[in-house]
């Protein structure tokens, strides 16, 4: 399967900094990047599409200057958590879609945990 | 939005055991995956099963489409199998390229040796 890789898996940072999650698809073509967020025992919720070289789509009750996201090539993705707050800590996951003709599936990175103290 | 409903919410069996697991949804989809959580948190791919059925070893996956479920079989459980089993789709809109998905609120597997 195709395979996507985060960096970093693991950052603790302190309240008002910033942190940069890089995405990457290292085998393919992401047409696609997705951001979910999970918090603990609980489910993926959708934050925002990207598509290569346009404005990230966000969901609603995401804050677009909060989480500011860039998609400048086809295998690269990045997610920017600006002036974090605790409530921010979280488990941070991308995914990317790629060319797979009249597919439409996923693949799943490994996943980022912020700890904002 | 789209809903998706994931039945039983937690499921101990004993190794050797066979289990499925349901996920319902409330609109029509052009991508349902299955996915197995490890403990790390890494999602892993089992199907993208928006219709039909598949198998992969001691797993298998039907979607009825029409009846808006679908359904993940795991034969002959073994206890690497455990861990949190979600399912996640995608409405189909009259556009064309991928959506973000909707998740389940997962199925937590436990198979005890």
């Amino acid at each position: 399967g195709a395979v996507v890789s985060q960096h970093p898996s693991r950052v603790i940072c302190k309240s008002g900094t910033s942190v940069k999650i890089e995405c990457r698809s290292l085998d393919f073509q992401a047409t696609t990047m997705f951001w979910y967020r999970q918090f603990p025992k609980k489910s993926l919720m959708l934050m925002a599409t990207s598509n290569e070289g346009s404005k990230a789509t966000y969901e609603q009750g995401v804050e677009k200057d909060k989480f500011l996201i860039n998609h400048a090539s086809l295998t690269l993705s990045t997610l920017t958590v600006t002036s974090a707050h605790p409530e921010d800590s979280s488990f941070y996951i991308c995914s990317a879609s790629g060319l797979w003709g009249s597919s439409y599936e996923q693949y799943f990175g490994p996943g980022t945990r912020l700890t904002v103290t | 939005g789209i809903q998706v409903e994931q039945s039983p919410p937690d499921l101990i069996l004993q190794e050797g055991a066979n289990s499925t697991l349901r996920c319902n949804f409330s609109d029509s989809v052009n991508n349902l995956q299955w996915f197995h959580q490890n403990p790390w948190g890494q999602l892993i791919n089992l199907f993208y099963i928006p219709s039909g059925t598949k198998q992969n070893g001691r797993l298998s996956a039907t979607t009825v489409a029409t009846e808006r479920y679908s359904l993940l079989y795991i034969s002959s459980s073994q206890t690497t199998d455990s861990g949190v089993y979600f399912c996640a789709v995608s409405p189909r809109y009259s556009g064309g390229g991928a959506d973000g998905l909707t998740f389940g609120k997962g199925t937590h597997l436990i198979i005890q040796p």
